[in-house]
């Protein structure tokens, strides 16, 4: 069955520190989908990432990167440099084909950036 | 411009009075999906829709109802509400061209059941 666990339910950072947000899956599809989404207190959801199963490329952009290592079922954010604008709470998503996609949410990740 | 849109964005009601909450969307997506946001346990799928006439239950669909007679809309029917359901709720539609696409998020629609 699916499962994402994000095992961080809070982290405070200084600002300009780097943080890094774990993500770990369970699928057992070959074939799969992982997000990350921002919700910033103002309550939208925000996409940031797509990866699908087949791409193990790390992503960078700007102060973001995502690595994803299938050996391990993971699929981390690391914010370098945070800033104050960086908190909100950040959702790892799995999506799988079982005739149609169902997704399924990690529990969030709350990050607070203390200037 | 391209968004989803969902109506009320608030609501409180009472044990047992149906209601809907409507979804729209205007990116012409196939995909719809609800969400119901609870603390501590993130988003959970209520139900998704692949297509127009296509729906499937999600993780949580127990107590709701779903319809999709048009592409861009998916109503979330409640037909007997209760105070467990009481919750932030999310639509959300993609494409699936290619395989799960990036997910457009609603503003919310806060529920409460007294």
């Amino acid at each position: 069955a699916q499962k994402v666990t994000q095992a961080q339910t809070e982290i405070s950072v200084v600002e300009k520190e780097d943080v890094t947000l774990d993500c770990v899956y369970e699928t057992r599809d070959t074939t799969y989908y992982l997000f990350w989404y921002k919700q910033p207190p103002s309550g939208e959801l925000v996409f940031l990432i797509r990866r699908n199963s087949f791409d193990e490329q790390n992503e960078i952009s700007g102060r973001y990167s995502w690595n994803f290592q299938k050996s391990t079922s993971s699929f981390n954010f690391t914010i370098t440099a945070s800033q104050v604008v960086d908190s909100a709470v950040y959702f790892c998503a799995l999506s799988e084909y079982t005739g149609g996609f169902k997704t399924i949410f990690g529990a969030g990740t709350r990050l607070f950036v203390k200037a | 411009e391209a968004q989803v849109t969902q109506n009320p964005r608030y609501l409180i009601t009472v044990t047992g009075k149906k209601l809907t909450v409507t979804c729209s969307q205007n990116m012409n997506h196939e995909y719809m999906s609800w969400y119901r946001q609870d603390p501590g346990l993130g988003l959970r799928q209520i139900y998704y829709s692949m297509n127009v006439e296509v729906t499937d239950k999600g993780d949580v669909p127990e107590g709701y109802k779903v319809s999709r007679k048009e592409k861009r809309n998916f109503p979330l029917i409640l037909e007997s509400p209760s105070p467990n359901q009481t919750s932030l709720y999310f639509c959300a539609s993609s494409l699936v061209v290619g395989g799960a696409g990036e997910q457009f998020f609603g503003p919310g629609t806060r529920l409460t059941v007294l």
